[in-house]
């Protein structure tokens, strides 16, 4: 069974780009989240998806930040225009529905964002 | 809101010592707890978890942990450290409200990065 993959794993910026982070989560995980570890800091939950809607996105920064899903498949998630305090580690993860607590998240190796 | 405390930033052990990290959580009820584990390059990997039943819960690569409800703890422990266990190691927990949609969304703590010494 093949990961969840997650592309680039690096990506150096400058402030006021716009960067696009990708997200292919396992086949069949309907359940697809974005998390970011600022450096020195907790890894924090960003958003959620169910298949293609978004179910929680309380904890997106920003309007800077958009994520889609489109098809229910792989998630992108652009950061536009990016600012210095975007520079971090965004991890994206997957899991089944249906079996609440019991289904375990699957983690990308993340993508190591940097902004200059 | 729930919360989760890992006091310790860096520790070092030697190989073959046992290892203790510190977990501390914060939420008006009995969470469900974790522990994942991030070697250099790789994602998150779920070590073991808490549930409930029986507060001493097994995982992979020989760790445990016990949930102390009187503590608010959920210490991670291994008899005798491996070489390969040189990693950084995250406490989490999920609210039992925090089921939406069947998901999982985890409040994680800063992380401990261990060090072994050869």
């Amino acid at each position: 069974e093949a990961g969840v993959t997650q592309f680039p794993s690096h990506s150096v910026i400058e402030k006021g780009q716009t960067v696009t982070l990708r997200c292919d989560p396992i086949s069949g995980h309907d359940n697809l989240y974005w998390y970011r570890r600022v450096m020195g800091k907790e890894i924090k939950f960003l958003l959620h998806f169910v298949k293609e809607s978004k179910q929680d996105e309380s904890g997106m920064p920003n309007n800077r930040f958009l994520a889609e899903r489109t098809g229910g498949t792989y998630s992108t998630l652009k950061v536009q225009p990016a600012e210095l305090e975007d520079s971090g580690v965004y991890f994206c993860a997957s899991s089944q529905v249906g079996q609440g607590v019991n289904s375990p998240l699957h983690f990308g190796n993340g993508t190591r964002l940097t902004v200059t | 809101a729930q919360s989760v405390t890992q006091p310790d930033i860096h520790i070092t052990v030697s190989e073959g010592a046992s290892l203790e990290l510190r977990c501390n959580y914060s939420y008006g009820a009995t969470p469900y707890l974790f522990w994942y584990v991030q070697s250099p390059g790789q994602g998150l990997q779920l070590l073991l978890k808490y549930f409930s039943g029986d507060t001493l819960v097994q995982g992979i690569k020989g760790f445990e942990a016990e949930f102390k409800r009187s503590q608010s703890s959920f210490n991670l422990r291994k008899p005798s450290v491996h070489w390969s266990d040189a990693a950084e190691y995250f406490c989490a927990v999920l609210g039992r409200g925090g089921l939406t949609g069947g998901g999982n969304k985890l409040t994680f703590g800063t992380g401990t990065q261990l060090k072994v010494e050869l």
